[in-house]
């Protein structure tokens, strides 16, 4: 079935760096979902790419869809401890169900 | 807080048992979906449910099953359980069927089979 790559598996940085995670996939997607998953939390939706090249900001957040709309990428400025968490993308496939990526672990060093 | 309701937040139990988790979407969503999630893995669709019926399957076990009840809750099924079903089982509604909309996770619940 169709997959989407996420990368880094794991991420650790200092506080007050930046981050970044990508989301690649082989075939175009329909839009793509971001979702944040704290420490024994559950996921919470973050935002939703629908267009070509769109980008999208929360804050010290920014999203972006790439022109082919097979990848995207999430950027924390600044990174805090309150962004410790575990990020997944998750890509639509036409009218098929949402796909998860494998998620990228964020640990904050103090 | 999701809106999102699951029950019961832990259960263990042996090898070969069968249990039955529940979950309660959001108000005003029609759409359930059951995902697992194995230590430090990744999000692995099971199931989704729309309105009462089946819309879509995932890597759902033939062991495992799944409804969705009149009044919206959700109830999945495991049986003849095997140590590698321990995982955290969660629920997620959303308003629509069609994909488009947000997933609301509840908080799930962990499985322990001993």
């Amino acid at each position: 079935g169709q997959q989407v790559m996420q990368i880094p598996q794991y991420q650790h940085v200092q506080e007050g760096e930046d981050f970044t995670t990508y989301c690649n996939s082989s075939t175009t997607l329909s839009n793509i979902q971001w979702y944040k998953q704290r420490p024994g939390g559950h996921p919470v939706f973050l935002i939703q790419l629908v267009k070509s090249g769109e980008v999208k900001k929360q804050k010290r957040l920014t999203f972006q869809f790439g022109e082919a709309k097979k990848n995207s990428s999430l950027h924390i400025t600044a990174t805090q401890t309150t962004d410790v968490g575990t990020y997944f993308c998750a890509g639509r496939y036409g009218n098929e169900k949402l796909t998860f990526g494998t998620g990228t672990r964020l640990t904050i060093i103090p | 807080d999701s809106g999102v309701t699951q029950t019961p937040k832990h259960l263990i139990t042996a090898t070969g048992q069968r249990v039955t988790l529940r979950c309660s979407p959001r108000s005003g969503d029609l759409s359930v979906y059951w995902y697992q999630q194995s230590l430090d893995q990744g999000l692995q669709f099971l199931i989704q449910y729309y309105n009462g019926e089946e819309r879509a399957k995932g890597n759902i076990l033939e062991r495992f099953s799944a409804q969705q009840f009149p009044d919206l809750h959700s109830e999945l099924n495991l049986s003849s359980l095997e140590l590698g079903d321990s995982a955290l089982y969660f629920c997620a509604s959303s308003v629509d069927g069609i994909h488009n909309s947000p997933l609301h996770f509840g908080n799930g619940t962990r499985l322990t089979v001993t």
